[in-house]
């Protein structure tokens, strides 16, 4: 089974200012990595896919990259509506899709 | 509008069953792979169970396997988990999410808005 760790595991951030969230596999996954935001009481949504390609309506501000064993997903100015909890998964290896513990963006 | 709505979670002793179902619409169901994914209470993801489009194809985590059951109903657009032998680490909600085509091994999108299991004596 793949291991997802991310990084870190909050991440206080202003209003306006990049976000660089990091997801580690514990074995390359080649591209085949995905990113959800899930906020407070409700579902997790996809945001990325393919390790850089944006879901269907995700905002330009929400980036991915990398490729293997190391992974980034940057919010390039953070909006308040980007405060919440963001988890990477991996496909490449499967099953079981494997999800990282989570990054909780936070307003400082 | 896709939509994917879970319903059955409830409260239930260890050791007892329930079955969760999912009601799909705005797309055409027996076209896509479909999964369970859980997450516990203040906890993170984990994947469940998936079923490929036509039911050939079955998968399920280490931790379910043997207990629970994903099945679908391709003339009702519904999904299925029949939950056995419960424990109170099953404790979580339970999301449906559909895969992004009828294949399996993919990310998952869109999710329903999930259903709480609770498992307490």
């Amino acid at each position: 089974e793949i291991v997802m760790t991310q990084s870190p595991a909050t991440l206080s951030v202003s209003p306006g200012e990049r976000a660089t969230l990091s997801c580690r596999a514990s074995q390359s996954v080649s591209s085949n990595l995905a990113w959800y935001q899930q906020k407070p009481g409700q579902a997790p949504r996809l945001l990325i896919y393919g390790a850089s390609t944006r879901a269907t309506g995700i905002p330009a501000r929400f980036s991915g990259s990398g490729s293997g064993t190391e992974f980034t997903l940057t919010i390039s100015s953070l909006q308040s509506e980007d405060f919440a909890v963001y988890y990477c998964q991996q496909y490449n290896n499967w099953p079981p899709a494997t999800f990282g513990q989570g990054t909780k963006v936070e307003i400082k | 509008e896709v939509q994917l709505v879970e319903s059955g979670g409830g409260l239930v002793k260890p050791g007892g069953s329930l079955r969760l179902s999912c009601a799909a619409s705005g797309f055409t169901f027996s076209s896509y792979s479909m999964n369970w994914v859980r997450q516990a209470p203040g906890k993170g993801l984990e994947w469940v169970s998936s079923i490929s489009s036509s039911s050939s194809y079955i998968y399920y985590a280490d931790s379910v396997k043997g207990r629970f059951t994903i099945s679908r109903d391709n003339a009702k657009n519904s999904l299925y988990l029949q939950m056995n032998s419960l424990r109170a680490e099953d404790t979580a909600v339970y999301y449906c999410a559909r895969d992004p085509s009828s294949s399996l091994n993919n990310w998952f999108d869109p999710w329903g808005q999930g259903t709480l299991v609770t498992v307490s004596s």
